[in-house]
């Protein structure tokens, strides 16, 4: 079955304690980005990746950051989260050649404490 | 710059009323697409729609329809006969064709729709 899938989906953490949320896609996509959505702000880029090793900076990239070692994995790094980064991400892939048809992994809820 | 805007944060219907959730988008571009995005409780993200800027045929499918207005930048949902199931938040999105940026959703605030029996 096509998919992308994330994990934790869930997770509590403390202030200042890295963490990663992986995302892997078994789509052969080259595109793959990452979300963030808040209340009253619906859902920012944070990064996406064009192809492996091809990363850059959505719109709200501070805080995070991103690799690209493998084409089907995009994990996102909070090296030092903080409360502010409490929020519901998404990942989502697509053909580089078809970017308007994206699949979206089922969402990570982060608190941080 | 690229913006979407769901002026209507929540909405509250009694079910078997019809619905409609606005949506207005500002680009530069003379190529996008359109989105909608259905958000059950559950959160995740369910598709429901693309448009391209080129197709302002309005669609129709079972109880939704869509109606794209170029010259209003609008892309408004009707929901006819409204169902307790399509109690979820509703997020309308656009991106561009193509570029650097191409891919890049930008999405409204969303809007929380409430069907009640």
């Amino acid at each position: 079955e096509a998919q992308v899938t994330q994990n934790p989906r869930y997770l509590i953490t403390v202030t200042g304690k890295k963490l990663t949320v992986t995302c892997s896609q078994n789509m052969n996509h080259e595109y793959m980005s990452w979300y963030r959505q808040d209340p009253g702000l619906g859902l920012r880029q944070i990064y996406y990746s064009m192809n492996v090793e091809v990363t850059d900076k959505g719109d709200v990239p501070e805080g995070y950051k991103v690799s690209r070692k493998e084409k089907r994995n995009f994990p996102l790094i909070l090296e030092s989260p903080s409360p502010n980064q409490t929020s519901l991400y998404f990942c989502a892939s697509s053909f580089l050649n078809d970017r308007e048809t994206q699949y979206f992994g089922p969402g990570t809820r982060l608190l941080v404490l | 710059a690229q913006k979407v805007t769901q002026a209507q944060t929540e909405i509250s219907v009694v079910e078997k009323e019809d619905v409609t959730l606005d949506c207005v988008y500002e680009t530069r571009d003379t190529t996008y697409y359109l989105f909608w995005y259905k958000q059950p409780p559950s959160g995740e993200l369910v598709f429901l729609i693309r448009r391209n800027s080129f197709d302002e045929q309005n669609e129709i499918s079972g109880r939704y329809s869509w109606n794209f207005q170029k010259s209003t930048s609008s892309f408004n949902f009707t929901i006819t006969a409204s169902q307790v199931v399509d109690s979820a938040v509703y997020f309308c999105a656009l991106s561009e064709a193509r570029g650097n940026q191409g891919g890049k959703l930008i999405f409204g605030q969303g809007t929380e729709l409430s069907v009640k029996p």
